[in-house]
């Protein structure tokens, strides 16, 4: 079993606050990303990183910002909530080389602005 | 083209029943092609992969298999539980990409 946390589960907060999700792993696995869930389940990639000091935005365009300052730990931080960011958020990670690209995901966390 | 396109969106089928999901993908540079399972308020897991060398993989109650002239590939599930009832998510990625394509998900419930 995957050891990938994620903090908070659940999230309920008021437009204009600035929100961080936390990520952590402690597999030691270079590769993070953050996916975004549709209640219609679809899941979209909005942030990935190779490793420290790397990141990159992902398929789905998001106001959301990402650091990797630790190998272990993947922030994501939202400026200014809004309510169209209302969404369940999903940290995943991957090992490099081996496993070719089995990713392991979080529980997620489920963010409610209003 | 990097989409994966999955159906059903959605399956009921009664115990014991073998719920089949396909994918179809469109960029033959892919050759990793895992399933993955999600139980609500949980993450995915890895259910079971399969790599363009071979047509049929299986573990346990899953197989996947795999048409790579049709570039398709698909989900069987022998014996279905009600425990099996959960969303499916089927995804391609390139050898050495970084990244995998998710397919939009079925949700599968088996009727006890």
């Amino acid at each position: 079993e995957a050891d990938i946390y994620q903090t908070p589960r659940y999230l309920v907060i008021g437009t204009g606050k600035k929100i961080t999700l936390e990520c952590s792993q402690t597999m030691g696995h270079d590769k993070m990303y953050w996916y975004q869930q549709d209640p219609g389940m679809e899941l979209h990639l909005i942030h990935y990183s190779y490793g420290v000091n790397s990141t990159e935005k992902g398929d789905l365009s998001s106001e959301s910002t990402v650091s990797r300052i630790r190998t272990e730990h993947f922030p994501l931080t939202l400026e200014s909530a809004r309510p169209s960011h209302t969404s369940q958020y999903l940290c995943a990670s991957s090992p490099r080389g081996q496993s070719k690209n089995t990713q392991y995901f979080g529980p997620g966390t489920r963010l409610t602005v209003l | 083209q990097q989409q994966v396109k999955q159906s059903p969106q959605s399956l009921i089928v009664q115990k014991g029943g073998i719920p089949i999901i396909n994918c179809a993908y469109e960029n033959t540079a892919f050759d990793y092609f895992p399933w993955y399972q999600q139980f609500p308020g949980k993450g995915p897991a890895l259910l079971i992969a399969i790599r363009p060398d071979v047509s049929e993989k299986k573990e346990g109650r899953f197989t996947i298999s795999f048409n790579k002239s049709a570039k398709q590939f698909s989900l069987h599930i022998m014996d279905s539980q009600p425990g099996d009832s959960a969303t499916y998510f089927c995804a391609a990625s390139m050898e050495y990409g970084n990244k995998l394509v998710f397919g939009a998900g079925t949700i599968l419930r088996v009727k006890s």
